[in-house]
């Protein structure tokens, strides 16, 4: 079973910030935060991820609560190319016995809306 | 790089037939993963390697599902026989240091 709570769908404006929300309650100290998306028909690519910290790159931010109980994917202007399932997933470190096993739920379906 | 590079993209074969598909991952990544994706199941992990050997195979879902990875370049899912129930899209993946690069999938039907 997935160890993640996400809504199953969410609506934003085109050029406004995306906040998608994850609970990850059970999540254990050597567990990674990961978020991936799927657009219709494709594979799943793979967004961003953290620990503690928050984190940022060229497609996304996210922040992780300090409990490490609850993060946020913002997606900073949203376009309607990044309509997709958004998928968060907690995951071991690489080297772990248990790398690599992500177990994906059902996500989070953002429509970006024009 | 060209990315994870799966084959065929579309199979269509009839039920009892024999059905490979094929992988190749990304170059210098030393894991590689297989999922399978239906409506009612969403995306499950049913086999990965680490350095071309089977680390996981729990969620291969019967004997009928074999998986192989002869060099760090290759890798095949093998069903045999094929059962209608077995149609979905087989994505395959591969990473180095965490994050996972997915294939654009093999949609397979089985009639």
């Amino acid at each position: 079973d997935a160890k993640t709570t996400q809504p199953p769908s969410m609506d934003c404006a085109e050029g406004r910030a995306a906040n998608l929300p994850c609970n990850h309650s059970t999540i254990s100290g050597n567990e990674y935060v990961y978020w991936y998306r799927q657009i219709h028909s494709q594979g799943p690519q793979y967004i961003i991820h953290g620990l503690k910290n928050n984190e940022t790159n060229e497609m996304a931010s996210l922040i992780i609560t300090e409990d490490r109980k609850s993060s946020t994917l913002i997606l900073p202007h949203a376009t309607l190319r990044d309509t997709a399932v958004y998928y968060c997933i907690v995951s071991p470190s690489h080297g772990s016995s248990n790398t690599g096993k992500l177990i994906f739920g059902q996500g989070t379906t953002l429509q970006v809306k024009p | 790089d060209a990315g994870v590079i799966q084959s065929p993209r579309h199979e269509v074969t009839e039920m009892g037939q024999e059905v490979t598909l094929r992988c190749k991952p990304i170059s210098g990544h030393d894991y590689l993963f297989w999922y399978r994706q239906t409506m009612m199941r969403g995306l499950e992990l049913l086999i990965y390697f680490n350095n071309n050997v089977p680390i996981d195979d729990s969620g291969m879902p019967e004997d009928r599902f074999s998986a192989k990875m002869p060099n760090a370049s290759f890798s095949t899912l093998k069903i045999q026989p094929s059962e209608p129930r077995d149609s979905a899209v087989y994505f395959c993946a591969s990473s180095r240091w965490g994050e996972q690069y997915f294939g654009p999938g093999t949609r397979l039907t089985v009639t």
